[in-house]
């Protein structure tokens, strides 16, 4: 069964730290690798989509990382900033159809 | 670039009513899709279009959910008649196709049914 496993399931922090997030999948045949950025009450916005070869992309301060071998990525945020308080969520494209298998977001929250 | 508009942005129905929502995507893109996402999960696929072709419905809750795309363009989710569990924010996204990476969300409609 095709599976995305975020940790953590939720996160606080303070303010300029700089935190990492989890993902695990089990997609296949494996196509794409994005994380996205949720606000409450939004719709998800895309920050880095990562290809097979691809094993860091980064955007700002958001740098995501791929180990297509140990099906693993993880996405590090530097100087957390208020504003980065949201859900961000990994997704998998399969293959051809660019079909997308979503985990179910890590809550992040940046506190003063 | 504009991005995929959706409307309304909230709506608020008692069970047994009927809703529709509607998707403006991305000029040119060819791909429509509308997801339901309830709350504290990740969105969840319902329909896929390909111009104006279905292309997956499989997680499609055919006995009360509908969806068009006439003139492959604007896009049309209806739900009849609506059930407490259907409370959720429905999210429409659109693409330029098959393999392309610039896939982009609306803000979705939060659906409230009571």
């Amino acid at each position: 069964k095709n599976q995305v496993e975020q940790s953590p399931q939720s996160l606080i922090i303070l303010e300029g730290k700089n935190c990492t997030l989890q993902c695990n999948y089990t997609v296949s045949p494996f196509s794409n690798l994005r994380w996205y950025k949720q606000d409450t009450g939004r719709g998800p916005v895309s920050l880095t989509i990562m290809t097979f070869s691809e094993n860091t992309k980064s955007n700002g301060r958001y740098t995501a990382t791929l180990d297509a071998d140990t099906k693993q990525s993880s996405l590090h945020i530097t100087a957390s900033q208020l504003s980065d308080s949201a859900s961000y969520i990994c997704v998998v494209s399969l293959g051809e159809g660019n079909k997308l298998t979503f985990g179910t977001g890590t809550q992040l929250k940046v506190e003063l | 670039e504009a991005g995929v508009a959706q409307s309304p942005r909230y709506k608020i129905i008692e069970k047994r009513q009927s809703v529709a929502f509607w998707c403006n995507p991305i000029s040119g893109h060819a791909t429509l899709y509308w997801y339901q996402q309830i709350l504290g999960q990740g969105p969840k696929l319902l329909i896929q279009f390909q111009n104006n072709g279905v292309v997956d419905d499989s997680q499609l809750p055919k006995d009360r959910f509908s969806a068009e795309r006439l003139k492959g363009v604007d896009s049309t989710l209806k739900i009849q008649p609506a059930k407490l569990e259907d409370s959720a924010v429905y999210l429409c996204a659109s693409s330029s196709g098959t393999g392309d990476y610039g896939y982009t969300f609306g803000s979705g409609t939060r659906l409230t049914v009571v």
